[in-house]
């Protein structure tokens, strides 16, 4: 199996911060990368798939990018809104593994 | 605009079998363009993807829940369902029943639908 490892494992940041998590696949997985956002009691939400692509209605503050084996996922300008878990998950071949999850907060 | 729904026990014995069936609606679940699947979350815990199936009934599942899983398709009803057999209470999560576009005949993109997620618990 693929795995996938995350750093950091969390972070505090402020609203207004550039803020940057990075996403590391065991083996290359070419662009087959994805990333999600995640808050309590809420369902997870696709954010950026194919490492680059912004999923329809996320706002363009997220930007991913990378390919083979190491990637990352941006948020140019923390809102109070993006104080979230985010994971990746590689989707290169099954089993489509997550990432532990980079946590955000004040 | 496609929507799922999870249904099934909200409470589950050790060592008995989860079962969870998602009705798909706003759209067929005998698409050729996407996978079908289960991710779930144990409490205080990430993200675990479970396993997908293909409208041509391929299945692909996680490593270590295979020897104990089954995922199926119900075309003339348009769900997909999940069982678990020999459960303990490392099996209690949030299970939800999700959507992934298919790529190439292995690979995915994002999971961009998602069920509202039911909770698990498997308890005596």
């Amino acid at each position: 199996d693929i795995q996938v490892t995350q750093s950091p494992s969390s972070l505090s940041a402020s609203v207004g911060d550039r803020v940057t998590f990075t996403c590391r696949a065991s083996q290359t997985i070419g662009s087959y990368l994805n990333w999600y956002q995640l808050k309590p009691g809420k369902v997870p939400k696709l954010l950026i798939y194919a490492a680059s692509s912004l999923q329809s209605g996320v706002p363009s503050r997220f930007s991913g990018s990378g390919s083979g084996t190491d990637f990352t996922l941006t948020i140019s300008s923390l809102q109070p809104e993006d104080f979230a878990t985010y994971y990746c998950q590689q989707s290169y071949t099954a089993p489509f593994t997550f990432g532990p999850g980079t946590k955000v907060d004040i | 605009q496609l929507q799922l729904q999870e249904s099934g026990p909200g409470l589950v014995k050790p060592s008995e079998t989860l079962s969870l069936t998602c009705t798909v609606s706003g759209g067929s679940i005998s698409s050729s363009t996407h996978y079908w699947g289960w991710i779930r979350q144990p409490p205080g815990k990430g993200l675990e993807w479970i396993g997908n199936i293909y409208y041509s009934g391929d299945t692909y599942y996680s490593s270590s829940l295979k020897s104990r899983l089954t995922i199926s398709l119900d075309t003339s009803k348009n769900q997909f369902s999940l069982k678990l057999s020999s459960v303990t209470a490392a099996d209690t999560a949030v299970y939800y029943c999700a959507r992934q576009a298919r790529a190439t005949i292995t690979t995915a993109f994002g999971v961009d639908v998602w069920g509202q997620g039911t909770t698990v618990t498997v308890s005596s």
